[in-house]
This record gives structure tokens, sequence and C-alpha cells, in this order.
């Protein structure tokens, strides 16, 4: 069975600072895609960025960019120049492709907080 | 674009009563739906799969006859609580993912607070 472990609860970055949230996962599948979330106060769930395993550049979307090793399984999150609106919970989730349901599997999250 | 809506945001009702959750896309179509629930600062689990058209799929643990998930349009999905107890007292989240791949986006709707008195 997939899974998906974040090994940091809780991160604390200072505004304007960079700061990387881990996230690994166990599959046996190559044909997957890999998303961070971000869910604010407001429970609202939202895409910060998505990778597909396929393809070996690391996405990256305006501040936040993602590390992606697919050998070692890993798939970490950097946001740079740090903004309070950054602060969150941020999942980390795992999707099988190769025409499946698509069903997200999620990491227990890292709550993300930004010192002004 | 890719918008999805929950209602209500927030339902207190009395234990034994039964409770509908809508979720619906509101600018494309969605092919499939998840039902989540989240309780507090823990992560989303996966309750159901529903896919229009036909009856969801349960993940192991989740009653069927307790969750009633009715996915009757391309844009409406609900959630059906049925005789609700306090222990049913939790954040419902609804996604909706547009096309009939896995490789596409899921979208979240803002989320269900469910009390039971």
């Amino acid at each position: 069975a997939q899974t998906v472990t974040q090994s940091q609860p809780e991160m604390s970055v200072q505004e304007a600072e960079t700061v990387t949230l881990s996230c690994t996962y166990d599959t046996s599948e190559s044909d997957y895609y890999l998303f961070w979330y971000k869910q604010p106060p407001s429970r609202q769930m939202i895409l910060v960025i998505r990778q597909e395993a396929y393809k070996q550049q690391n996405a990256t979307e305006n501040r936040f960019s993602v590390n992606f090793q697919k050998a070692a399984k890993s798939f970490s999150l950097k946001i740079s120049d740090s903004q309070l609106g950054d602060a969150a919970m941020y999942f980390c989730a795992y999707a099988l492709g190769g025409g499946s349901q698509g069903n997200l599997i999620f990491g227990k999250g890292t709550k993300l907080s930004v010192k002004p | 674009g890719a918008v999805v809506s929950q209602h209500p945001s927030r339902v207190i009702c009395k234990s034994g009563t039964s409770v509908k959750i809508e979720c619906r896309s509101l600018d494309f179509q969605a092919t499939t739906m998840f039902w989540y629930r989240q309780f507090p600062k823990q992560s989303l689990m996966l309750m159901a799969t529903s896919n229009e058209g036909s009856k969801a799929t349960y993940e192991q643990g989740v009653e069927k006859d307790k969750f009633l998930i009715n996915h009757a349009s391309l844009t409406l999905s609900t959630l059906t609580v049925t005789s609700a107890h306090p222990e049913d007292s939790s954040f419902y989240i609804c996604s909706a993912r547009e096309g009939t791949s896995g490789t596409d986006t899921q979208y979240f709707g803002p989320g269900t607070r469910l009390t039971v008195l």
C-alpha cells in the first residue's frame, strides 16, 4: 500500500526567509503524481504545486518549488521569501496515475508558522 | 476557474437526525467526486469515491448505510449522514476532479463542520 510521511509536525520560518518542508512516500508504482496542498485557518484546501513522477524536472510555482528525488522517494517543498500568508498546514499527497481514480493519500501535515 | 462549493458550511443537529451535505463543481464537470473527513489537527481521511451515475466506492471501515453518497449529475454530489450521533461530529470536505484520468487535479470545497448534539 502507498504511504506518505511528513516527519515535521511543525516548522517555523522568519518572514522573507526560506523554509523546506519534508515529505517521503512509499510506492511500488512507476506512474503516479505528487502534490503539496495548503490548508490555512479557513480550512480551504489549496493546491500549491504538483509533480508528475515521469518528469525529471522539478516543478516550480512562483516562490514554491519542489525537490523531487524519485529514487529516494522524497518530495520536499521549498518556500522562498516566506510571507505571513504562507502560515498554514501543508499536506503532501500522492495519487496513482495510469487511469486510476486518482485517490489522494495524504501525509499527516506540517504546521508552518511565519514570524514577522 | 475550478471552483467547488459546499453547503451548508456549518450544521448543528440533534442525535438521531439525518443531515445532507451538498458538493457542487461550479465551473467544470466532475466525473469523480471524493468525500473526506478531517478530525481536529489531523489529516484528511478519504471516506468514499463517487462517480456520476454509479454507486460510490467506500473505504474500509466506512459504513455505507450511514454515509449515503449520491452523485446524480456531473456537477453535484451529496453526502447524507443518517441517524447522526455525536461521534459523527467532524469536518467533512469534498473534492471534485475534472476529466477521466487519474492525472487530473482534485479541487476542494470549503468544507462543512457538522456538530451532533
